[in-house]
């Protein structure tokens, strides 16, 4: 069966620090691989997609980055972070070639920028 | 633009019946998703529906109406557990997920 690891749960990052954001998927291929933020009362937002090994697209321009070195991991990162990157962030994944179906989550990390 | 509308919260009695309503706007549609999402923790999936009608999974239903741009999802004998909010995503024609902000559903005993 698959799996998804993100971690850490929670983060408390100071204003101006670098962000590491680990995921990882066990139990299947060539995954499609995802970061969204979810912000309080705001729907879920897209960060960035992967539908390869260091094929990334970016969805919304901002101080993350992401980066896909091997096939099952997706890692989010910033150089400096901002208070305005507070929030729930969450990693999913689905299979490739199908486009249409579920996306499974991985458990999120809080983090909070102060 | 893209849209998702859902209410923002909603209060119901253990046992009884709530209907969380969905109107979406979107360029092109591939389906509609409803996901479960307890405060703290990843979404969780519960229904998809692309084609007209109701689709039933035990105590949860959900329903499509393409040519409205409207779903529902439907939660019968509520539960304690049933506490969560439950998001709402469209996918349009790129197969890209547009999300609704949620619907905290509260269940009183």
């Amino acid at each position: 069966s698959q799996t998804i690891h993100q971690w850490p749960a929670t983060l408390v990052q100071p204003v101006g620090s670098p962000l590491s954001l680990e995921c990882t998927v066990e139990g299947t291929s060539n995954p499609n691989l995802y970061w969204y933020r979810q912000a309080a009362g705001r729907g879920l937002q897209l960060l960035f997609y992967s539908v390869g090994i260091g094929q990334i697209s970016s969805e919304v321009p901002q101080n993350l980055s992401a980066s896909r070195p091997q096939d099952r991991q997706f890692i989010l990162s910033s150089k400096k972070l901002l208070l305005s990157d507070s929030g729930f962030y969450l990693c999913a994944w689905k299979r490739d070639g199908f486009e249409s179906e579920k996306l499974f989550f991985g458990s999120g990390t809080q983090l909070s920028v102060l | 633009g893209q849209n998702i509308d859902q209410p923002t919260e909603m209060t119901a009695t253990e046992g009884a019946i709530v209907q969380i309503n969905c109107t979406y706007q979107t360029s092109g549609f591939n389906g509609l998703f409803w996901y479960q999402q307890h405060a703290g923790e990843a979404p969780t999936f519960l229904s998809y529906n692309v084609l007209d009608g109701l689709e039933e999974k035990g105590r949860f239903s959900s329903f499509l109406s393409r040519s409205k741009g409207y779903s529902y999802l439907l939660l019968k004998e509520l539960q304690m557990k049933d506490s969560a909010s439950y998001l709402c995503a469209a996918m349009d024609s790129n197969y890209q997920l547009i999300w609704g902000a949620g619907t905290k559903l509260i269940i009183k005993p």
